[in-house]
């Protein structure tokens, strides 16, 4: 069966410094990879997604970048972190030729 | 631009109140409308898709259905443990942007013993 995991779970950052989440998922292969962001009582806002080692498409500009180096790695990183990058990241998989995406446990991101 | 929104934006029941869920939606052709359940500090958990109009789906306590507008999430008899955010999102029939969802704002759903 296929697994997500990410992590930290927990992270509290002081205002610019960078920043590195890391998404990995078993039980899969070529998955699309997805990051997404949720504000405190908001919906998801898609932030990143990917088709494939090295893709990255970005869907709102922002301090975040994103970068896949392994099949089943997504990466969501930031040179300098801002007062407003604080929240909940999900990262979340599917299966190619299916729609179902499916979500990771998040991490919650605390700028100081 | 698709764009969904929920309602209402938090219920508050009693143990074995039944209720209803609404997720309204403008899409330029629909692929596919999921549901997902997300307990506080967690990720979203699949529930549902639906993929045209009529069509209904059960588990357990919930039952989903759709129409050409909107979406329904049924919560029958609930039980404090259905206490949770319930998230809808589209996805439009035009390939694009990975087969992003879009998502609504969500109903806070508390259910007391």
């Amino acid at each position: 069966s296929q697994t997500i995991h990410q992590w930290p779970a927990t992270l509290v950052q002081p205002v610019g410094s960078p920043l590195s989440l890391e998404c990995t998922v078993e039980g899969t292969s070529n998955p699309n990879l997805y990051w997404y962001r949720q504000a405190a009582g908001r919906g998801l806002q898609l932030l990143f997604y990917s088709v494939g080692i090295g893709q990255i498409s970005s869907e709102v500009p922002q301090n975040l970048s994103a970068s896949r180096p392994q099949d089943r790695q997504f990466i969501l990183s930031s040179k300098k972190l801002l007062l407003s990058d604080s929240g909940f990241y999900l990262c979340a998989w599917r299966v190619r030729g299916r729609e179902t995406q499916y979500f990771g446990p998040g991490t919650r991101l605390l700028v100081l | 631009e698709d764009q969904v929104t929920q309602s209402p934006e938090a219920l508050r029941l009693q143990e074995g109140e039944s209720s209803s869920l609404n997720c309204s939606y403008t899409v330029s052709g629909l692929r596919g409308l999921f549901w997902y359940r997300q307990d506080p500090g967690k990720g979203p958990e699949f529930l549902f898709t639906l993929y045209s109009a009529g069509e209904e789906k059960e588990k357990e306590r919930l039952k989903a259905t759709l129409t050409k507008k909107e979406s329904f999430l049924h919560i029958t008899a609930p039980k404090p443990e259905d206490s949770a955010t319930y998230l809808c999102a589209v996805q439009a029939l035009v390939e694009a942007a990975g087969n992003k969802l879009t998502f609504g704002g969500g109903t806070r759903v508390l259910v007391k013993p």
